[in-house]
């Protein structure tokens, strides 16, 4: 099993700023991942965090606005660049320890209120 | 797409009621079910899952059974509690390549004692 933090926890931010969410693993984790949750919808992926390399993202979302950085196997970070009330969600990070979505572990995610 | 439907929320219940959370799905292959939950301030949480048609998942009394003809994979518990209050997501995930996870919107239980 893994156990994941983020920090912050929850944060006011005005737009046009940028906040980056860190992400912390306390094992080894093989693929990292950054979801988010807008109200009242479900989670969407936004990339997957690869170490040493650039992040893979999903449609729809850019390395622009979300650059994601991978250092090493436990830790990633998440930035949320110029930021607008459409950006208030809540961002979750997950890390796999193995193969397959079981393996699959998430943090308790940081929320944003943009305003 | 592959997409995950579930039943709206929010699901107020009485303590010892019967319990049902409708989900759906559609997806192109033939994809693993899974139940998360999410308890507040905490992380999502696997609760069960399922691999192939006609499984049952299980775990703190709750149950699911992966339904192929109907592309449903409904969770059911007898009997819940204070402590089940939480949010549930329903996901699937299409067996081989990255295994993504697609998730539905969650549904809010709430239960009183």
């Amino acid at each position: 099993s893994a156990v994941i933090s983020q920090k912050p926890s929850r944060d006011i931010c005005q737009r046009g700023t940028s906040l980056t969410i860190q992400c912390q693993v306390d094992s080894q984790v093989t693929m990292m991942f950054w979801y988010r949750q807008q109200p009242g919808q479900s989670l969407t992926l936004i990339a997957t965090a690869n170490q040493g390399s650039e992040a893979t993202y999903e449609s729809g979302f850019v390395i622009d606005k979300f650059p994601i950085s991978r250092p090493n196997l436990t830790f990633s970070t998440l930035t949320v660049s110029n930021m607008s009330p459409e950006d208030s969600s809540i961002y979750l990070c997950s890390g796999r320890t193995g193969v397959g979505a079981e393996t699959q572990y998430f943090g308790p995610g940081t929320r944003l209120l943009v305003l | 797409g592959d997409s995950v439907t579930q039943m709206e929320g929010p699901v107020t219940l009485s303590e010892e009621a019967f319990l049902t959370i409708n989900c759906t799905y559609t997806a192109t292959g033939y994809p693993s079910l899974f139940w998360y939950v999410q308890y507040p301030g905490e992380g999502l949480q696997l609760l069960l899952k399922a691999t192939k048609a006609d499984d049952k998942g299980s775990n703190k009394g709750f149950e699911a059974t992966y339904r192929k003809e109907t592309t449903s994979f409904h969770l059911e518990k007898g009997s819940v509690q204070v402590s089940d209050s939480a949010v549930y997501f329903c996901a699937l995930s299409l067996q081989g390549g990255s295994e993504k996870l697609v998730f539905g919107k969650g549904t809010k239980l709430t239960v009183n004692p």
